[in-house]
């Protein structure tokens, strides 16, 4: 059974770029979640993929967008970065029963993160 | 608007002795609790959770309460260990979707 990985590890953009993280879920999940997590704070909820469609989204303006797979790989795609936007992004998968309703939050399991810093 | 509250930034134990962190959150809404746990360079690792209908909740040396009427919860570590030294986030999930709302943690650092 492998984990959650998160590819890259750390990348540097400058203001107004694009980037796009990536994410591959632990075997038999179905379900991505991205959180931002700033300096000194907790993660904060980006939004959440269910068979390929957004399945709830936290306060994030739309040029945070994402795409979830066939394989339950997912994409976190910042457009026009802010030096705010500097943190460390964590993705979770879940299993999520086909009702569209999940188990409580205990069955999210973090991938590791990747860093990213706006300059 | 912060609606899980973590107002321990930090907090130093010696090992053997108990571990006490705790947590305050403002939405009647949530109805299931966890923790987490995470060290450097690592994600948050799941470690303990309760259900609203509970008040206590307990796996080996990690239990949890929850006080609905005051909407707090705390995790207690008996007996602390040096590896139980990590960041300590509490969070609120939201039934509604899988939303799940973390506080701003709390450093532990169990001395040997």
């Amino acid at each position: 059974e492998t984990g959650v990985t998160q590819s890259p590890t750390h990348l540097i953009k400058t203001r107004g770029q694009q980037v796009t993280l990536r994410c591959s879920s632990q075997s038999g999940h179905n379900t991505v979640s991205w959180y931002q997590q700033a300096l000194g704070q907790g993660p904060q909820f980006i939004f959440q993929y269910y068979r390929e469609e957004e399945n709830g989204r936290g306060n994030f303006p739309p040029r945070f967008s994402g795409l979830q797979f066939p394989n339950y790989s997912s994409e976190l795609n910042v457009n026009a970065l802010e030096l705010d936007d500097s943190a460390l992004y964590l993705c979770a998968s879940s299993w999520v029963f086909p009702s569209g309703r999940g188990d409580a939050g205990d069955t999210q399991y973090f991938g590791p993160g990747t860093r990213l810093t706006v300059l | 608007d912060q609606q899980v509250k973590q107002n321990s930034p930090s907090l130093s134990v010696q090992e053997g002795r108990i571990s006490i962190l705790n947590c305050d959150y403002t939405n009647s809404m949530f109805d299931y609790f966890l923790w987490y746990k995470k060290y450097p360079a690592e994600g948050p690792t799941f470690l303990i959770s309760i259900s609203s209908i509970k008040d206590k909740n307990e796996d080996g040396r990690f239990t949890v309460f929850l006080n609905k009427s005051a909407k707090h919860l705390s995790l207690h570590i008996v007996p602390s260990q040096p590896g139980d030294s990590a960041v300590y986030f509490c969070a609120a999930y939201d039934r509604g979707y899988q939303k799940v709302t973390f506080g701003i943690g709390t450093k532990l650092q169990v001395i040997p």
